[in-house]
């Protein structure tokens, strides 16, 4: 079976610019979230979906956002870039939902360089 | 805001020791514990989950377990190998008051070596 799968694996972009990275969860699960990863500030939670709807959201601002399709496969925008958006991008799916008790599976991530 | 800390930060030990890794986390309002396991470079891998109703699980050499009511979860690993040098995250999903979660919440990890 295979694993979440995350597109592209590396980006480089500049500030001001935006992006778009994608993530194919395990087949069968309907759920998939999103996480930035710094040295920092360690791994934050972004947004959780589940059945094309955002379940709950972290504590990040508008330009972070997120939409999941029919397939189950999601998406994460980053408009207007800045330097401190530099960080490892991770996607999770699942079953159910993270609140239902289910194991989540990560992907490799989205290295997101922004120059 | 839930806050989980993890200690200690980094922990190097001879191959074949036994050792625990700590997690403690502020919130008890919590659905399920997971730890995860990240090699350099590379996405979380899961090794076990234990969901609020229970105190333990156990998968191969490892054993977690967690005690809600005063916020804290161990993870022991038995007779280490070099293969299990990676950086250990525990990570929570902590219930909202009037329902829904607010995603894992994650430590900053132990980084663990094992000599050979």
């Amino acid at each position: 079976k295979a694993g979440v799968t995350q597109t592209p694996r590396y980006l480089i972009k500049t500030r001001g610019q935006q992006v778009t990275l994608s993530c194919s969860p395990i087949s069968g699960h309907r759920s998939v979230s999103w996480y930035q990863q710094t040295p920092g500030q360690g791994l934050q939670f972004l947004f959780e979906y589940f059945s094309e709807t955002q379940r709950n959201k972290g504590n990040f601002p508008g330009r972070f956002s997120g939409r999941q399709f029919s397939n189950s496969r999601s998406e994460m925008n980053v408009s207007t870039l800045e330097l401190g958006d530099s960080a490892l991008y991770l996607c999770a799916s699942s079953f159910i939902p993270s609140d239902m008790g289910d194991t989540q599976y990560f992907g490799p991530g989205t290295r997101l360089t922004v120059l | 805001k839930q806050e989980v800390t993890q200690i200690p930060a980094a922990l190097s030990v001879p191959e074949g020791e036994n050792l625990v890794l700590n997690c403690s986390f502020t919130d008890s309002a919590i659905y399920n514990l997971q730890w995860f396991r990240q090699d350099p470079g590379k996405g979380l891998t899961s090794l076990l989950l234990i969901q609020s109703s229970q105190r333990e699980q156990t998968s191969g050499r490892l054993n977690a377990s967690l005690d809600k009511s005063s916020g804290r979860s161990t993870l022991y690993i038995a007779a280490s190998q070099p293969g299990d040098s990676a950086t250990y995250l525990c990570a929570t999903v902590r219930s909202l008051a009037g329902g829904g979660a607010d995603g894992l919440t994650f430590g900053k990890g132990t980084h663990l070596i094992i000599q050979p």
